[in-house]
């Protein structure tokens, strides 16, 4: 069975700095991943996808993550934070491939919060 | 181009009605999965739903269904409310159901 595990369920930052927030996930097969992150009253916002092609995938807003299968993780990175990237953040796993259509497994949530 | 589109926006049911949301998924888009979103269990995959076809369903009871009609637009109805299906439901759409998926913004669902 999949299943995905976001390590911190708060992460604090100071606006400018460096940007992680963790992402390990559980396949059997080869997966799809996917970042997404919502704002509060809002649903959720696709930030990027890795669907099998480069390891290093660009998302949205300078939003970046890199698949490492040796680790089973797919973290996500922003070299400098901004105070609108305070929001909550999911990882996600989907075993697409298989047959599994429409079904994202995801993570508990990552809440960023950016200080001035 | 206009985005999922899901309705009503918020909702307050008393315990043991019933309840119908509706979602108009990105036009070309013939996927559509709901998601149930609780504090307690996060989000959740319910159904999803291709060319009116149940193709993928979640852990849910019976009580949870949907269906889709031939213009893609779906909706899903809870029958016999109870408290803790107070949650916000998401409805997202993909072309084919194996790519990423754009989300609507919910309905709010309040069950007393």
């Amino acid at each position: 069975a999949q299943s995905v595990t976001q390590l911190g369920s708060h992460v604090s930052v100071s606006e400018g700095a460096l940007v992680l927030l963790r992402c390990n996930y559980s396949s059997s097969v080869p997966p799809y991943l996917f970042w997404y992150v919502q704002y509060p009253n809002q649903g959720l916002q696709l930030l990027l996808k890795y669907t099998s092609a480069a390891t290093l995938v660009k998302g949205i807003n300078g939003f970046e993550a890199e698949f490492k299968k040796s680790e089973t993780s797919f973290h996500l990175t922003k070299p400098s934070a901004h105070m609108s990237d305070a929001a909550e953040y999911f990882c996600a796993v989907s075993d697409f491939g298989s047959g599994n259509t429409g079904k994202l497994i995801f993570g508990q949530g990552t809440t960023l919060q950016v200080k001035p | 181009k206009a985005g999922v589109t899901q309705t009503p926006r918020y909702l307050i049911k008393t315990r043991g009605q019933q309840v119908t949301l509706s979602c108009s998924p990105i036009s070309g888009h013939r996927s559509v999965s709901w998601y149930q979103q609780t504090p307690g269990q996060g989000l959740q995959f319910l159904f999803e739903y291709f060319s009116e076809t149940q193709r993928n369903k979640g852990n849910f009871p019976g009580r949870f269904s949907g269906r889709q009609f031939s213009n893609s637009r779906s909706e899903m109805n809870v029958s016999t409310l109870e408290l803790g299906d107070s949650a916000l439901y998401l409805c997202a759409s993909s072309p084919t159901g194996e790519d990423g998926y754009t989300f609507g913004s919910g309905t709010r669902l309040t069950v007393v």
